[in-house]
């Protein structure tokens, strides 16, 4: 079955950059029509979708956060990695990755990291 | 943009829900709902705007296609109360809280 898990640092100071990585089981990013997400959630806030990859390598990022987000994909590793920089307080919040199934809905999720941004 | 209402719904257990998404544009049958509890990530509920999902109770159910979509949740149960987002390409809504009367 498919299980995705979150790893990164707990705190963030204002301006570095953040990296947190998604390791997964249960499918391969090699695999036609697969993609991983990553959505976050500010406290007591809605879901915002941040960045996608899928297997062929092609990736889409949030217009309003395009210029801040890198997302990448090792398939060995079943990982994907996501980088966002310039980081504000204001980004504190859930970050989760989660599976996209091939219709372009995300029906497995990890269990969220949440990252603080504080000095 | 997609739109939900309303922003909180408070109903008794036993009666039913109707939850709202509305798109700016219309978006097909593409669209879906998610249920988030408290301290936990959402859960598919519905895809494609009405298909349920593995395991989902059918109680559950959704309605489309176009711009305007309804979840209805009938015979409300304790575990229902929750916060429900719907979903559509790369945006979600902003979500509506169903909370208990």
């Amino acid at each position: 079955q498919i299980a995705l898990k979150e790893s990164g640092p707990t705190l963030v100071s204002p301006t570095q950059t953040l990296t947190v990585t998604c390791t997964f089981s249960g499918f391969s990013l090699s695999t036609a029509g697969e993609g991983v997400a990553w959505i976050r959630q500010p406290p007591g806030k809605a879901l915002e979708w941040l960045a996608l990859v899928y297997w062929n390598n092609d990736s889409r990022y949030s217009p309003s956060l395009k210029g801040r987000l890198t997302i990448t994909k090792d398939t060995s590793k079943n990982q994907v990695v996501l980088t966002m920089t310039n980081m504000d307080p204001v980004d504190t919040g859930t970050y989760y990755c989660a599976h996209r199934e091939q219709l372009g809905y995300f029906d497995h999720w990890g269990q969220g990291t949440l990252i603080t941004v504080s000095s | 943009v997609l739109t939900q209402s309303p922003a909180t719904l408070s109903l008794s257990p036993g009666e039913r829900a109707i939850l709202s998404c509305r798109a700016s544009q219309s978006v097909g049958t593409f669209l879906a709902w998610y249920q988030q509890k408290p301290g936990q990530a959402p859960r598919l509920l519905i895809s494609d705007a009405s298909n349920r999902a593995t395991g989902i109770s059918a109680r559950f159910s959704g309605s489309g296609p176009g711009t305007d979509f309804t979840l209805t949740i009938s015979g409300l149960e304790p575990e229902d109360f929750a916060v429900y987002y719907c979903q559509s390409g790369y945006t979600f809504g902003q979500g509506t809280k169903l909370e208990m009367k």
